[in-house]
């Protein structure tokens, strides 16, 4: 069966600090990869989506930035953060030739 | 510009009250409709799928239908573990476009 992995939990950082969150899927290949950031109120925002390695479509113009090293990783990044930044963000995959996605359990990151 | 709309936003009902949860779309073309299950602080949990018109899924409690225009997620006789955010997100035709989401509607069942 598939798993997807997040990590980290739970993260608090300062103003101005670099970020780094990891998501990886085990149990497919080739699959469609997402970032999502959830807000209180603003429902599920899009950020990247990248269906290959090396191929990412930015959603929404911002400091943040992803990249997919390998085939079920997928990284997301900023250089540095702003109190805008923090939010539920979630990764999530769905399978080749197939539409319906599949959330992991999500980083908490406060920006402080 | 293609929209999906949540209704209510939030709902409470009593354990054993029937109701039905409204997602409308307005979209240049509907490839599938996807409903999912929110718990806080926890990642969406995939329900259904619905691709038709007149489609009908269920899972215990859960019944969700799909018109040309809107879908709903009848809820019978709820329980309080029902009590979660249900989200609702479609899939258009143009080329590998990512889901659309809606705001959700969140549930609290009182025992």
């Amino acid at each position: 069966s598939q798993t997807i992995h997040q990590w980290p939990a739970t993260l608090v950082q300062p103003v101005g600090s670099p970020l780094s969150l990891e998501c990886t899927v085990e149990g497919t290949s080739n699959p469609n990869l997402y970032w999502y950031r959830q807000a209180a109120g603003r429902g599920l925002q899009l950020l990247f989506y990248s269906v290959g390695i090396g191929q990412i479509s930015s959603e929404v113009p911002q400091n943040l930035s992803a990249s997919r090293p390998q085939d079920r990783q997928f990284i997301l990044s900023s250089k540095k953060l702003l109190l805008s930044d923090s939010g539920f963000y979630l990764c999530a995959w769905s399978p080749l030739g197939a539409y319906e996605q599949y959330f992991g359990p999500g980083t908490r990151l406060t920006v402080t | 510009e293609d929209q999906v709309t949540q209704s209510p936003e939030a709902l409470r009902l009593q354990e054993g009250e029937s109701s039905s949860l409204n997602c409308s779309y307005t979209v240049s073309g509907l490839r599938g409709l996807f409903w999912y299950r929110q718990d806080p602080g926890k990642g969406p949990e995939f329900l259904f799928t619905l691709y038709s018109a007149g489609e009908e899924k269920e899972k215990e409690r859960l019944k969700a239908t799909l018109t040309k225009k809107e879908s709903f997620l009848h809820i019978t006789a709820p329980k309080p573990e029902d009590s979660a955010t249900y989200l609702c997100a479609v899939q258009i035709y143009s080329g590998n476009t990512p889901l659309v989401f809606g705001k959700g509607t969140r549930l609290s069942v009182i025992a």
